[in-house]
């Protein structure tokens, strides 16, 4: 158990909807990472926040928006869905925002399955 | 950009031998951090190792241990003494230093361990 928490595990909805992914960092965490699974693209870097402010911004789709609350949990809000955002959706933590190097603790994530 | 190469999608391995899953990376950065992480079937993503450019000395975790060849540009991972329960995806990944923490995957390699 990494300590991160991802909600729901399992998602099926319909293309056109909206959804919400949520994630809770490990206890002390500031930065908080979305990633993206899927077959045809692989593991992708989606966004970064840092102590509630965006550090890094990755493949992120316009149709795609995140935030980090005050209290460090962040949410990866996906709307207009597509058939081919069908993914494994990872949030992952770590202590420092990128001054240094420290490793990154993944959640279970989030399997999203768009029909 | 950085680029990660993991040219092997499969692997196979006796129980109690070593294996090496090659990893090659390109990048202009001079610093910069390099990462291995496991994926056993049930999806979750588990930190192995962590190897920094500047590091004199590999990196190693127990049974696992990093090739580092920074002229070469590559961070192979060794496992030693395999167990069944290595049988997952392993990927390889790095990282830049500054613009904050993200991680840029390679494709992956599939570890069996067999009797």
């Amino acid at each position: 158990d990494s300590g991160v928490t991802q909600t729901p595990k399992h998602l099926i909805t319909a293309t056109g909807q909206r959804v919400t992914l949520r994630c809770s960092p490990r206890s002390g965490d500031l930065s908080v990472y979305w990633y993206q699974q899927s077959l045809d693209q692989g593991l992708q870097f989606l966004i970064q926040y840092y102590n509630g402010e965006e550090r890094a911004k990755g493949n992120i789709l316009e149709r795609f928006s995140a935030q980090q609350f005050p209290d460090l949990h962040s949410e990866l809000n996906l709307s207009s869905l597509e058939l081919g955002d069908s993914a494994l959706y990872f949030c992952a933590s770590s202590v420092g925002g990128g001054q240094h190097y420290n490793e990154q603790f993944f959640g279970p994530g989030t399997r999203l399955t768009v029909l | 950009a950085q680029k990660i190469t993991q040219t092997q999608p499969g692997m196979f391995v006796q129980e109690k031998e070593a294996v090496t899953l090659d990893c090659t990376y390109d990048t202009s950065d001079q610093s910069y951090g390099l990462f291995w992480y496991k994926q056993p079937s049930s999806g979750e993503m588990i930190f192995l190792i962590y190897q920094g450019s500047y590091d004199e000395q590999n990196a190693t975790e127990g049974r696992y241990s990093l090739n580092f060849q920074k002229a070469r540009k590559s961070a192979n991972l060794v496992i030693s003494a395999s167990q069944l329960g290595d049988s997952a995806m392993y990927f390889c990944a790095m990282s830049p230093r500054g613009g904050g923490n993200k991680l840029t995957f390679g494709t992956g390699t599939q570890l069996k361990v067999e009797l």
